[in-house]
């Protein structure tokens, strides 16, 4: 079966200081994997997803990049953070396809000070 | 564009039966997810509709009509565990994309 691993847990970082945030999928070949942000008591916000390795979409210009540079594993990164880039941040796997469900890891709840 | 609708907050009594709605206004349309999201935890995965009717999974059902841009999340004999927020999220038909609302807030009372 697969399993999507995303670490750390909880994050606090001083504003302008970098970020890395690293998920990585097992049981699984070529996933679409997906990164997102929840605010508090908001929906989910798409942040990049990938359709395979290299192959990164932007969906929010921002100060955050994303990476791919394996098959299963996707980075999401901050040169300089921003106040405003504390929230959850949840990665996610789904099979290619439409119909496909969209499976998260167990986030990390990031606060900037 | 794109629009999701659903209530902020309900509240039911265990062991009851109780319907979450959601209508949706999207460019295209792959079918509709719906999510369970625990408090402080990472949604998982509850069902999908694509074709008009009703799917049935044990004690959650979900109802799909596209001509009115319209689902319901139907959940049965109601637990405590149930309480949690419910997302429904409809897939537009490019770029593998869902639409998230900001979800259901159900709060279970015994």
């Amino acid at each position: 079966s697969q399993t999507i691993h995303q670490w750390p847990a909880t994050l606090v970082q001083p504003v302008g200081s970098p970020l890395s945030l690293e998920c990585t999928v097992e049981g699984t070949s070529n996933p679409n994997l997906y990164w997102y942000r929840q605010a508090a008591g908001r929906g989910l916000q798409l942040l990049f997803y990938s359709v395979g390795i290299g192959q990164i979409s932007s969906e929010v210009p921002q100060n955050l990049s994303a990476s791919r540079p394996q098959d299963r594993q996707f980075i999401l990164s901050s040169k300089k953070l921003l106040l405003s880039d504390s929230g959850f941040y949840l990665c996610a796997w789904s099979l290619t396809g439409y119909t496909q469900p969209q499976h998260f890891g167990d986030g990390t709840r990031l606060s900037i000070l | 564009g794109q629009n999701i609708d659903q209530p902020t907050e309900m509240t039911a009594t265990e062991g009851a039966i109780v319907q979450i709605n959601c209508t949706y206004q999207t460019s295209g349309f792959n079918g509709l997810f719906w999510y369970q999201q625990h408090a402080g935890e990472a949604p998982t995965f509850l069902s999908y509709n694509v074709l008009d009717g009703l799917e049935e999974k044990g004690r959650f059902s979900s109802f799909l009509s596209r001509s009115k841009g319209y689902s319901y999340l139907l959940l049965k004999e109601l637990q405590m565990k149930d309480s949690a927020s419910y997302l429904c999220a409809p897939a537009e038909d490019s770029n593998y994309q869902l639409i998230w609302g900001a979800g259901t807030k159900l709060i279970i009372k015994p």
